[in-house]
């Protein structure tokens, strides 16, 4: 079955703190893999991409096959990082996780 | 170019009230999709239409009806809404077939049923 986990539903650091959202997913084919991100009362829209192995605000992912995750990493969060994020799957559908709540404290 | 667009973005029901949520895009996109998003639970999949003329269930489908009217919009209908169905309903186009497209969404429509 395809399934995409978020084990944490709230995350709360510190300004200046390195943050590690987890992300595992269970396919057994090749997997396309996303982080979308919904700030409060907007709309949720794409942070990143695993295909494109980039950094979008700080942000970067990296696939692990072996471990089947795909956790979104910063090293020094904001507090306008504060927002909801969803790790997603795509196959012939979405699947989204459950979401992360992030938190950033001043 | 307003992407997608949800209609309406509020409504509240009596339990056993029906309604449809509308959804429109003017991207051009083949994919459409309906979530449901709830504390805690993430974004769970309605329904979806991978392309126009075809509909399937997703994750939580009971209680709901779908209808891909044409390449433009997808309404998701309640025939007989239940507290249950109280949540943020969240429409979302993609491209289709092509790798790594991204899910375009709308803004939104929050549904209470009391």
């Amino acid at each position: 079955a395809q399934r995409v986990t978020q084990p944490e539903k709230l995350l709360s650091v510190f300004k200046g703190a390195p943050v590690e959202l987890k992300c595992n997913y269970s396919y057994s084919g090749s997997p396309e893999l996303f982080w979308y991100v919904q700030y409060s009362r907007q709309r949720l829209q794409l942070l990143l991409r695993h295909i494109s192995r980039e950094s979008i605000k700080g942000f970067t992912a990296d696939l692990n096959k072996g471990e089947t995750s795909f956790h979104l990493k910063k090293p020094f969060a904001q507090e306008e990082d504060s927002a909801m994020y969803y790790c997603a799957l795509r196959t012939y559908k979405y699947i989204f996780g459950t979401g992360t709540r992030l938190k950033v404290l001043a | 170019n307003a992407g997608v667009t949800q209609t309406p973005k509020f409504q509240v029901l009596k339990t056993g009230q029906s309604m449809t949520l509308q959804c429109a895009q003017d991207m051009n996109h083949n994919s459409m999709y309906w979530y449901r998003q709830d504390p805690g639970m993430g974004l769970r999949l309605i329904y979806y239409s991978a392309s126009e003329g075809t509909t399937d269930k997703g994750e939580v489908p009971n209680g709901y009806n779908v209808s891909r009217l044409n390449k433009r919009e997808f309404s998701l209908r309640l025939e007989s809404a239940a507290p249950s169905q109280t949540s943020v309903y969240f429409c979302a186009t993609t491209t289709g077939a092509a790798q790594n497209t991204e899910a375009f969404f709308g803004q939104g429509t929050r549904l209470t049923v009391v």
